[in-house]
C-alpha cells in the first residue's frame, strides 16, 4: 500500500518570494512521483515528474521537485514566485508495475498575493 | 487536438437515483483511469482499463459502483442508489500505452475536467 502526506494544507505567499510545498509519501515498493497542478476552474496538469536518473526534476515554469529516497521525501520548490502560481498542488505516487494508478496527497492551496 | 472529456459537467441528483457519468479520452489512448476528488482530499483511485477490460476495480467503494468501457475508448461510470456520500468531482484520465511494467512503458495520465456529482 502507498500513502503520500502532504503536511500543509494552506501555505500564503507574497509575491517574488521563495516557497516549499513538502511531501512525504509511504510504500512497500518504490514508486514513481508526481507532482500535479490543478488552476482556479481547470483540470489536474503534471507539473513534473521522477521516474528514475537525476533526484532533482524541474518545470518549465521554474518549480523544482528533489527526491530524497533516505527521507521518503519529494518537497517541492519555486526560489520566486508569481500572482499566477496561486493553485492548488498534488503530490502522487505510482507503483513502476504495469498499472500506474496514482495515490495522491490531500493537496496543498498556494495563495500568491501581491 | 482534442483533450479528456467529460459529461455531463455537473449532475444533481435525489437521493437513491441511479445516475451515468461519460469519460471520451484522448483518441488511441488505451489506458483510462477514473479517480474521485471528495471536498478538502485529493483524489482518489477507483478503476482502470486497459483496453476493454477493467484491470484493477480495486478502488470501487462497493458494489452500486461500476464501470464499463465497451468498445475500448468511451467509458461510464455507473452509480446506482446514490447516497450522500457520494457527492464528490469524478475525474477521468487517460494515457497512451500501459500494460506492461518497466521505465520505458511509463505514460502520462491526461485529466479531463471533471463531473462534479452532488446527491441531494
Amino acid at each position: 500500500a502507498q500513502s503520500v502526506t502532504q503536511l500543509d494544507s494552506q501555505v500564503p505567499v507574497f509575491e517574488e518570494a521563495p516557497v516549499e510545498l513538502r511531501c512525504n509519501y509511504s510504500s512497500s515498493v518504490s514508486v514513481y512521483l508526481f507532482w500535479y497542478v490543478q488552476y482556479p476552474n481547470q483540470g489536474l496538469q503534471l507539473l513534473l515528474k521522477y521516474l528514475s536518473g537525476s533526484t532533482l526534476v524541474e518545470s518549465i515554469n521554474g518549480f523544482e521537485a528533489e527526491f530524497n529516497k533516505s527521507q521518503t521525501s519529494f518537497h517541492l520548490r519555486k526560489p520566486s514566485v508569481h500572482i499566477s502560481d496561486t493553485a492548488e498542488y498534488f503530490c502522487a505516487v505510482s507503483g513502476k508495475g504495469s498499472n500506474y494508478k496514482l495515490t495522491f496527497g490531500k493537496g496543498t492551496l498556494l495563495t500568491v498575493n501581491p | 487536438g482534442a483533450g479528456v472529456s467529460q459529461t455531463p459537467s455537473n449532475k444533481v441528483t435525489e437521493k437513491g437515483k441511479y445516475v451515468e457519468l461519460r469519460c471520451d479520452p484522448i483518441s488511441g489512448h488505451t489506458a483510462l483511469y477514473w479517480y474521485r476528488q471528495s471536498l478538502g482530499q485529493g483524489p482518489e483511485f477507483l478503476i482502470y482499463f486497459q483496453g476493454t477490460g477493467a484491470a484493477d476495480d480495486s478502488g470501487l467503494p462497493n458494489d452500486r459502483f461500476f464501470a464499463v468501457r465497451p468498445e475500448g475508448s468511451v467509458s461510464t461510470l455507473k452509480i446506482q442508489r446514490t447516497e450522500r456520500g457520494d457527492s464528490a468531482v469524478y475525474l477521468c484520465a487517460s494515457s497512451p500505452g500501459g500494460g506492461t511494467s518497466g521505465l520505458s512503458s511509463y505514460n502520462e495520465q491526461f485529466f479531463g475536467p471533471g463531473t462534479r456529482l452532488t446527491v441531494l
